[in-house]
């Protein structure tokens, strides 16, 4: 199974809203890292946030993270329609393996 | 720099054949990671390299596959004999892994393989 798994599945919204999306996991990590696929394209990494960091900001990103609960969250902020693609979270725990979620594909309408 | 580069780009093969995948990281990455998507599986790790030594191979899904990387320009994924149901978008993705730990990887623009 997925160290990662992103929620929701899927989600619509109007150009300039804000787009928000949560990745849990299942054991101690490292980091966790958000990467966006435009489609037939490869990944690109977004944002990286370490165990010991609880939010991080680039651009009209936000990330949180929440050990605990084994949660993230990415925030996209004033969407654009160029944002939509799908979002995955990696996590990497001991080693260098980074275990890629699902992925949550997101759709920004004009 | 040009990125990864991954050839070749779409691949359309029968059952049977063989299938070789190409990929050259980036210039001075120390790790490469070949991974497999899927609409079913999503992304799956299939093997990872860190100073050309293979270090991982627990996702390679069967002895049909290997993976070798001679030197640290270049790398391959074999799959011998195919099946249908490799059918995927191969993924090779490389990162320069240093005291910090951190693995931010750089993904090439995939190998969409077919096999009827």
């Amino acid at each position: 199974s997925q160290q990662g798994e992103e929620d929701p599945q899927a989600l619509s919204i109007q150009e300039g809203e804000n787009a928000t999306m949560n990745c849990s996991y299942k054991t101690s990590i490292n980091n966790l890292q958000w990467y966006r696929q435009n489609s037939g394209r490869g990944l690109v990494h977004l944002i990286l946030i370490r165990s010991n960091e609880r939010e991080k900001h680039s651009g009209r990103l936000r990330v949180t993270l929440d050990t605990s609960k084994k949660s993230s969250s990415l925030l996209i902020t004033a969407s654009r329609a160029a944002d939509t693609a799908s979002y995955f979270c990696a996590t990497k725990a001991a080693g260098n393996k980074l275990t890629f979620g699902g992925g949550t594909r997101v759709l920004v309408k004009p | 720099d040009a990125g990864v580069i991954q050839s070749p780009r779409h691949e359309v093969t029968e059952m049977g054949q063989e299938v070789t995948l190409r990929c050259k990281p980036i210039s001075g990455h120390n790790s490469l990671f070949w991974y497999r998507q899927t609409m079913m599986r999503g992304l799956e790790l299939l093997i990872y390299f860190n100073n050309n030594v293979p270090i991982d191979d627990s996702g390679m899904p069967e002895d049909r596959f290997s993976a070798k990387m001679p030197n640290a320009s270049f790398s391959t994924l074999k799959i011998q004999p195919s099946e249908p149901r490799d059918s995927a978008v191969y993924f090779c993705a490389s990162s320069l892994i240093g005291s910090s730990g951190a693995n931010v990887l750089t993904f090439g623009a995939g190998s969409r393989l077919t096999v009827l």
